[in-house]
């Protein structure tokens, strides 16, 4: 039981450049989500899924799309990376009213 | 709209003494809440969480949490710290209709000093 993957772990783009990071979790969970962590900000829900082909929008969500084409698999595509999408992502699953499970994190960096 | 206040960016304690991270927290209806705690370089883990029933949740690695609905807070406590409680923790509050949408606090860094 692998619980949530998370690929790549490290990520340097270009201005402009576009790029999926995948995330898949092996817990047959309905919800999934991507959050970012920025230093002092806590964590910030992005997009989010409640199960597959229905995906809806978190707190930041310009400059990312997501689809959910099955149960198991929730990419995270950023379109045309700018600098203020340096971050860590973080991708999570879990079942209603329980807690989430988190992946192991990616670290990107937009120069 | 949910908001989660930590207010201490950091919070010290020697070995051995109780610790207490601060959490309140703002949600419309009923809440469920939640601490998670990250080490360096790592993605989050599960502590523990209040969904309904008794207000004291006791959780992982020897910690426990109050809910206290009049004052909207959920702090988490340890009776007897250790060196390896030092990580960052992060409160999480969503509410409880339909699924999760968590929205979490800044965070507060615990050192444990030997």
């Amino acid at each position: 039981n692998a619980g949530v993957t998370q690929t790549p772990k490290f990520q340097v783009l270009k201005t402009g450049q576009s790029m999926t990071l995948q995330c898949a979790q092996d817990m047959n969970h309905e919800y999934m989500s991507w959050y970012r962590q920025d230093p002092g900000m806590g964590l910030r829900l992005i997009h989010y899924s409640v199960g597959a082909g229905i995906t809806d929008q978190g707190e930041v969500p310009n400059g990312y799309n997501v689809s959910r084409s099955t149960t198991e698999d929730f990419p995270l595509r950023l379109l045309s990376a700018a600098p203020s999408q340096t971050s860590v992502y973080f991708c999570a699953s879990g079942a209603r009213r329980g807690e989430q499970f988190f992946g192991p994190g990616t670290r990107l960096t937009v120069l | 709209a949910q908001s989660v206040a930590q207010p201490e960016d950091q919070v010290n304690v020697a070995e051995g003494n109780p610790l207490t991270v601060k959490c309140t927290y703002s949600v419309s209806g009923n809440p469920y809440l939640f601490w998670y705690v990250q080490y360096p370089n790592r993605g989050l883990q599960f502590l523990l969480k209040y969904i309904t029933g008794d207000n004291l949740v006791k959780g992982s690695y020897g910690f426990e949490a109050e809910f206290n609905k009049s004052q909207t807070s959920f702090h988490l406590k340890k009776p007897s710290a250790l060196v390896s409680d030092s990580a960052l923790y992060f409160c999480a509050v969503t509410r409880n209709t339909g699924f999760q949408k968590l929205v979490f606090g800044t965070g507060t860094r615990l050192l444990v000093s030997p």
